[in-house]
């Protein structure tokens, strides 16, 4: 199987702006998460998503939004870009139940 | 917020060398993952422990898990360059997330 993709893998924004970034999940794969991670914050959890539904979300302001389709593929959205947003964000599946996730690679984003 | 706390921060040992590194964390788990991350590349899973376990091997790997002092262990033995990463655990709890730690680096030298 394939595994997770993300794209785009490398973005720069200016602050203000805002940027759609885009997760494909392991064929058969119907929960997809997404989090941030940065030097400081380490690794934070963003929201979860399971058919279609958002079933947690973690403690980001409301510019931070996602989406999952009905093929499970993913998208999440931030607005009004600041540069604290410069991360790398992660995407990962996995089947619905508990267990391991599958990450991609992650989109570097860089807000200037 | 993190749900976990490792320990040490960085390791840096020879090839051949064992590297252990733990993991505290605050709340009730389901289970505990380990995952490492090369040069800011996305993560790979490497082993997950259920709450009722105490032990788990993998190839090289040995995980503990003491679910009475909220916390685990990873044992890397007979270390290789190639094993020079950044190794993450994370708790997974009865809210579809993983709650990951603040990561060890490992360096392995030749």
């Amino acid at each position: 199987k394939a595994g997770v993709t993300q794209t785009p893998r490398y973005l720069i924004k200016t602050r203000g702006q805002q940027v759609t970034l885009s997760c494909s999940p392991i064929s058969g794969h119907r929960s997809v998460s997404w989090y941030q991670q940065t030097p400081g914050q380490g690794l934070q959890f963003l929201f979860e998503y399971f058919s279609e539904t958002q079933r947690n979300k973690g403690n980001f302001p409301g510019r931070f939004s996602g989406r999952q389709f009905s093929n499970s593929r993913s998208e999440m959205n931030v607005s009004t870009l600041e540069l604290g947003d410069s991360a790398l964000y992660l995407c990962a599946s996995r089947d619905g139940g508990g267990g391991e996730q599958y990450f991609g690679p992650g989109t570097r984003l860089t807000v200037t | 917020s993190q749900q976990g706390e490792e320990d040490p921060q960085a390791l840096s040992i020879q090839e051949g060398e064992n590297a252990t590194m733990n993991c505290s964390y605050k709340t009730s788990i389901n289970n505990l993952q380990w995952y490492r991350q090369n040069s800011g590349r996305g993560l790979v899973h490497l082993i997950l422990i259920r709450s009722n376990e105490r032990e788990k091997h993998s190839g090289r790997l040995r995980v503990t898990l003491d679910t009475s002092k909220k916390s685990s262990s990873l044992l890397i033995t007979a270390s290789r360059a190639a094993d020079t990463a950044s190794y993450f655990c994370a708790t997974d709890g009865n809210d579809y997330k993983l709650s990951f730690g603040a990561g060890t680096t490992v360096t392995v030298r030749a």
